[in-house]
């Protein structure tokens, strides 16, 4: 089973600061990457695949960038809405798995 | 508007067995895998399993194979998941999700609203 180790567990991040948070895979996932946004009480949203690319309707200031092995999303400006618990997911086999999640939370 | 809704809280106790739904609309339910995750409380998510209700190829996470059985009945545009002996470990909420075409396999771009399962004596 590939492991997702996603860092750092909590990110402390005033409003219009830039968030940057990483994602490690156990073995290459080539850029078979997804990332999640989930707030309390609600399902999770994908926010990118493919590493980079972003879901529909999903703002500009998140990106994705990375392949292989390392991975990092990055939330060019915070708004009171992106503060959230954040999940990267590699599909790069049929045994898909999580990270354990990076809450992003109000400096 | 697509989406998939899925089937209320339940509350069981250990050994119970039990099936919870997720139906969609606003697309063809045939042509996407529809899967499953798990987050147990205050935890992360874990993907369990997903079917392609086109023609019920189903494939398992080693972590739940034996655990659960999935299914569906394109008829109604409805997939499941079942459990014929639950434990309290199974205390948790289940989404099912929406995963893409052959190159978004594996992404999950459209979830349910969730269905809460505890189990207690």
């Amino acid at each position: 089973e590939i492991v997702m180790t996603q860092s750092p567990a909590t990110l402390s991040v005033s409003p219009g600061e830039r968030a940057t948070l990483s994602c490690r895979a156990s073995q290459s996932v080539s850029s078979n990457l997804a990332w999640y946004q989930q707030k309390p009480g609600q399902a999770p949203r994908l926010l990118i695949y493919g590493a980079s690319t972003r879901a529909t309707g999903i703002p500009a200031r998140f990106s994705g960038s990375g392949s292989g092995t390392e991975f990092t999303l990055t939330i060019s400006s915070l708004q009171s809405e992106d503060f959230a618990v954040y999940y990267c997911q590699q599909y790069n086999n049929w045994t898909w798995t999580f990270g354990q999640g990076t809450k992003v939370e109000i400096k | 508007e697509v989406q998939l809704v899925q089937s209320g809280a339940e509350v069981k106790k250990p050994g119970e067995s039990l099936k919870i739904s997720c139906k969609g609309s606003g697309y063809s339910f045939t042509s996407y895998w529809i899967g499953w995750v798990r987050q147990m409380p205050g935890k992360g998510l874990e993907w369990m399993g997903i079917i392609y209700p086109g023609d019920s190829d189903t494939r398992y996470s080693p972590s739940f194979q034996g655990q659960v059985t999935i299914s569906a009945d394109k008829s109604i545009s409805t997939a499941y998941l079942q459990w014929s002996s639950l434990k309290a470990s199974d205390t948790a909420m289940y989404y099912c999700a929406r995963s893409g075409s052959v190159t978004t396999l594996g992404t999950f771009d459209i979830w349910g609203q969730g269905t809460m399962v505890t189990v207690s004596s």
